[in-house]
């Protein structure tokens, strides 16, 4: 069981806007930044958002993260269908000493 | 631009030790870069971090693999391990290796290809 809570799965129809959360606690989300990666079927993650809400260069401005408290989001908006991926959330915890990650979110274009 | 590639065995036996490298390129493994580290993802389940070694030589571990786990770095081959001890088919997973450069703050920008390691007898 993650210590980051995400939803097993999401889902939307092209053009509309998804959000996924992730939920922490003090010493994770709380205190510290949140990364969300992506994982295209059969191919290595790749990070989306850094350092809550920032995204690198090449990554579409369709994405965007938030983050309040100890909860974090990953929004998409403009669905398309090439964003059917696995979409993971990852803090630091200062309790454990270790990166944490969500369980993982499907989400579906339909 | 910086590229990494693991390598090691696909089959390991229950209560052996799995070992596998990660081979940087593009780059060198000795500047002073922030932290490298390895992942492990169980087929149809979630990333799971086991560990990371930072360019100072500082080590941080997954607590649930307790001391299992040991990562160490060959500056000499430009490469970096895992050491995964007394394995069981719990550890049964695609091994991923990762940077992270410090450019974009501490996320992990460049991944492995991912190897499956396979443990049975």
């Amino acid at each position: 069981q993650s210590v980051l809570t995400q939803p097993p799965s999401a889902s939307g129809t092209p053009g509309q806007r998804v959000t996924i959360s992730c939920s922490g606690s003090s010493s994770n989300i709380g205190s510290n930044s949140v990364n969300w990666y992506q994982q295209l079927p059969g191919t290595a993650p790749k990070f989306l958002i850094y350092n809550d809400n920032e995204r690198p260069s090449g990554v579409p401005d369709r994405f965007s993260g938030s983050k309040s408290g100890t909860s974090a989001s990953l929004a998409i908006s403009g669905l398309q269908s090439v964003d059917e991926a696995d979409y993971y959330c990852a803090a630091w915890d200062d309790s454990l000493n270790a990166w944490l990650f969500g369980g993982g979110t499907k989400l579906t274009v339909l | 631009q910086l590229a990494l590639q693991e390598s090691g065995p696909g089959l390991v036996k229950p209560s052996e030790i799995l070992s596998l490298t990660c081979t940087v390129s593009g780059g060198s493994i000795s500047s002073s870069s922030y932290f490298w580290g390895w992942i492990r993802q169980t087929p149809g389940k979630g990333l799971e971090w086991l560990g990371s070694i930072y360019y100072t030589g500082t080590t941080y571990y997954n607590p649930s693999l307790k001391s299992r786990v040991t990562i160490s770095i060959d500056a000499s081959k430009n490469q970096f391990s895992l050491r995964l001890s007394s394995v069981t088919a719990a550890d049964t997973a695609v091994y991923s290796c990762f940077f992270c450069s410090g450019t974009y703050y501490d996320a992990f920008d460049v991944w492995g290809q991912g190897t499956m390691v396979t443990v049975s007898s």
